[in-house]
């Protein structure tokens, strides 16, 4: 069952920040967080392991409560070049690497 | 990070014939590649799972023998879209994961094949 993420769209000004969840019905191992623009193939943003971790580089943290099977993803002070849709892939089954990507959000920050 | 290609880029061929596509990854050996097709405004779907030198693993729903899928090598994946129909237009992309990769490690996508059958 794929995971559901919401909002599934939101419009930011540049600067403002944005927070974007991803719910799963299964229990998971790690959860991936990708970025797609129009047109183009997925670009990886970061992981994150079973065991509750939070991390982070630059502008753009994430955490994952596997007690919950959530994670969020933070954006904070967005740009510009933000603007995209962003998918979380959860892989249920440790080594299997099967991913199962989310509903997606669309995010537009505007000048 | 790793990268992968994907030839063709976009494709437009007549409803009923076939159309391949190809996944390489260029600077790394893959035994397993994974194919996910994406339509408009949604999200990618995992389609099946190429492995090296056996049969491919199809998700529910996949019909095994019009989507036909080859990894004949450490570096090359083909899907073959057998009898096109438009229906089957759609955004084609294939990933792969470097072996004996760190568990921090992900997936890493090819560009996509845009396929257009009219």
């Amino acid at each position: 069952q794929q995971p559901v993420q919401s909002p599934q769209a939101v419009i930011l000004r540049e600067g403002e920040d944005a927070v974007i969840n991803c719910s799963s019905s299964k229990a998971l191992y790690s959860v991936h967080w990708y970025r797609q623009k129009h047109g183009e193939a997925p670009v990886f943003l970061m992981i994150l392991l079973k065991g509750g971790e939070q991390k982070g580089h630059d502008k753009i943290s994430a955490s994952f409560n596997e007690k919950k099977q959530q994670s969020s993803l933070y954006l904070t002070a967005s740009q510009l070049s933000y603007s995209g849709t962003y998918f979380c892939g959860t892989e249920i089954i440790t080594g299997n690497e099967k991913l199962t990507f989310g509903t997606g959000t669309r995010l537009t920050i505007i000048p | 990070g790793a990268v992968v290609s994907q030839h063709p880029s976009w494709v437009i061929c007549k409803s009923g014939t076939s159309v391949k596509i190809e996944c390489r990854s260029l600077d790394f050996q893959a035994t397993t590649m994974f194919w996910y097709r994406q339509f408009p405004k949604q999200s990618l779907m995992l389609m099946a799972t190429s492995n090296e030198g056996s049969k491919a693993t199809y998700e529910q729903g996949v019909e095994k023998d019009k989507f036909l899928i080859n990894h004949a090598s450490l570096t090359l994946s083909t899907l073959t879209v057998t009898s096109a129909h438009p229906e089957d237009s759609s955004f084609y992309i294939c990933s792969a994961r470097p072996p004996l990769a760190d568990v921090t490690d992900t997936q890493y996508f090819g560009p996509g094949t845009r396929l257009t059958v009219l």
